[in-house]
């Protein structure tokens, strides 16, 4: 079975630009979740997507935005990029049935370097 | 949101066991887990408890619940050099959306 795939691994784009990264969740799971994570700040909550809808979101601004295709794959965009934005983005896949024991499948990540 | 907090270093030698410990405000956690993080990787789900369990034993790894102080911790036996990373605990509960909090991490250094 497949794991979590993410695009690209490593991104590095200029102040101001904005940046599209992807997410390819385990084979069958429709919720997909992302992950902001820095040295300073730890994980944080992005948003989360299930069966196309956002279900949940974090406390970001309107920058950063995400969509869910049918087939579950999902897109993360943050626009006017920040020096802040440099991190490492986690996407993670769960069936989205609730909380279980199965937690969430996480992918390798895309470090974003913001200059 | 829901406050989940650990220590942020513990260093010990090979063969020792390991012991990271997590608090956690949400009264009402169904899940509890715990998180491995190996440096330029994603996490990795090691364990978890339900909240209606004290303890969780996997090979290695024991996992014990504390809910009425919300304390959770994980021991590690015989530790060994590949054991370091970064572990987080993490929570979920029914109120919070199915979101999950995760702690600050602790970084795990092996001494050989």
């Amino acid at each position: 079975k497949a794991g979590v795939t993410q695009t690209p691994r490593y991104l590095i784009k200029t102040r101001g630009q904005q940046v599209t990264l992807s997410c390819s969740p385990i084979s069958g799971h429709r919720s997909v979740s992302w992950y902001q994570q820095t040295p300073g700040q730890g994980l944080q909550f992005l948003f989360e997507y299930f069966s196309e809808t956002q279900r949940n979101k974090g406390n970001f601004p309107g920058r950063f935005s995400g969509r869910q295709f049918s087939n579950s794959r999902s897109e993360m965009n943050v626009s006017t990029l920040e020096l802040g934005d440099s991190a490492l983005y986690l996407c993670a896949s769960s069936s989205g049935q609730g909380a279980t024991s199965y937690g969430y499948t996480f992918g390798s990540g895309t470090r974003l370097t913001v200059v | 949101g829901e406050d989940v907090e650990q220590s942020l270093f513990l260093s010990v030698r090979e063969g020792d066991s390991s012991v990271i410990n997590c608090t956690y405000t949400d009264s009402s956690s169904t899940y509890l887990y715990w998180y491995k993080q190996e440096p330029g990787a994603g996490l990795q789900l090691l364990t978890y408890i339900f909240s209606n369990m004290d303890m969780k034993q996997d090979q290695r790894l024991t996992v014990l619940l504390n809910k009425k102080d919300k304390h959770l911790s994980l021991r590690i036996a015989d530790t060994q050099t590949g054991d370091s990373a970064i572990y987080f605990c993490a929570e979920t509960s029914p109120g919070t959306g199915n979101q999950f909090y995760f702690g600050t991490g602790t970084s795990l250094t092996v001494i050989p």
